[in-house]
């Protein structure tokens, strides 16, 4: 089916252990978006890619690193998971056609605990 | 700069209405508004483009003021179905990067 889906669904893992978030989309969206929720910050950007093998930083990139190898995937890896982290983390894409005026899809997020 | 949602939380009757505000110290390009229900990812309700264009979405309608820098959904004859937090999204800058800055929510909860 097409959409955008996210693994693991939830996630425990320890301080100091690296941990990667998938994230897949079969619309051939360009853009693509990497959040983290917490209460009372709304979403917050931590990776935006534009296509693939471009990308930037957003808000709160700091312990995060992705890649984007192919169009339709956009990996979030923690390196080292630290307690702040633990977090609801969502993907999402838009179509670059409209720019800005077009809406972001988002997956069904991950929810990470750091113990 | 994130933009500023208005109020916090609000809690409702069914059948009452709601209006929920986004406010930004920056130039506003456009808005998007998202619903979220409690434990699902944020879905898009609307886009409101520069103009004032009021747009609508079942009996949820916003409107769109840049010279005020805001805009403003509203939630008529709420159900049950509207409780949720809803975010306003504005693209960061002119350029369309397709990113975008989230306020930090508004709790609504339409109770029977």
């Amino acid at each position: 089916d097409a959409g955008i889906t996210q693994s693991p669904r939830y996630k425990i893992t320890e301080t100091g252990r690296q941990v990667t978030l998938m994230c897949h989309q079969t619309w051939s969206h360009s853009y693509m978006f990497w959040y983290r929720q917490d209460l009372g910050h709304g979403l917050r950007l931590i990776y935006y890619s534009a296509a693939a093998d471009i990308t930037d930083k957003g808000e709160v990139p700091d312990g995060y690193v992705v890649s984007r190898s192919k169009t339709e995937n956009f990996p979030l890896t923690l390196e080292s998971a630290t307690r702040s982290q633990t977090s609801v983390y969502f993907c999402a894409s838009s179509d670059p056609v409209g720019g800005n005026n077009q809406p972001q899809h988002f997956g069904d997020g991950t929810r990470l605990s750091i113990l | 700069q994130q933009p500023v949602q208005s109020p916090q939380a609000v809690i409702l009757r069914e059948g009452e209405d709601a209006v929920i505000n986004c406010s930004s110290s920056k130039a506003l390009y456009s808005v998007h508004w998202y619903r979220q229900k409690h434990g699902e990812a944020p879905v898009f309700l609307m886009i409101l483009l520069k103009g004032g264009e009021q747009k609508g979405h079942e009996k949820i309608s916003a409107s769109f003021n840049e010279k005020k820098q805001q805009s403003s959904l509203y939630l008529t004859a709420s159900q049950l179905s509207y409780s949720g937090t809803y975010f306003c999204g504005t693209p960061e800058g002119p350029s369309n990067t397709g990113k975008l800055i989230f306020g930090q929510g508004t709790t609504l909860q339409v109770k029977p």
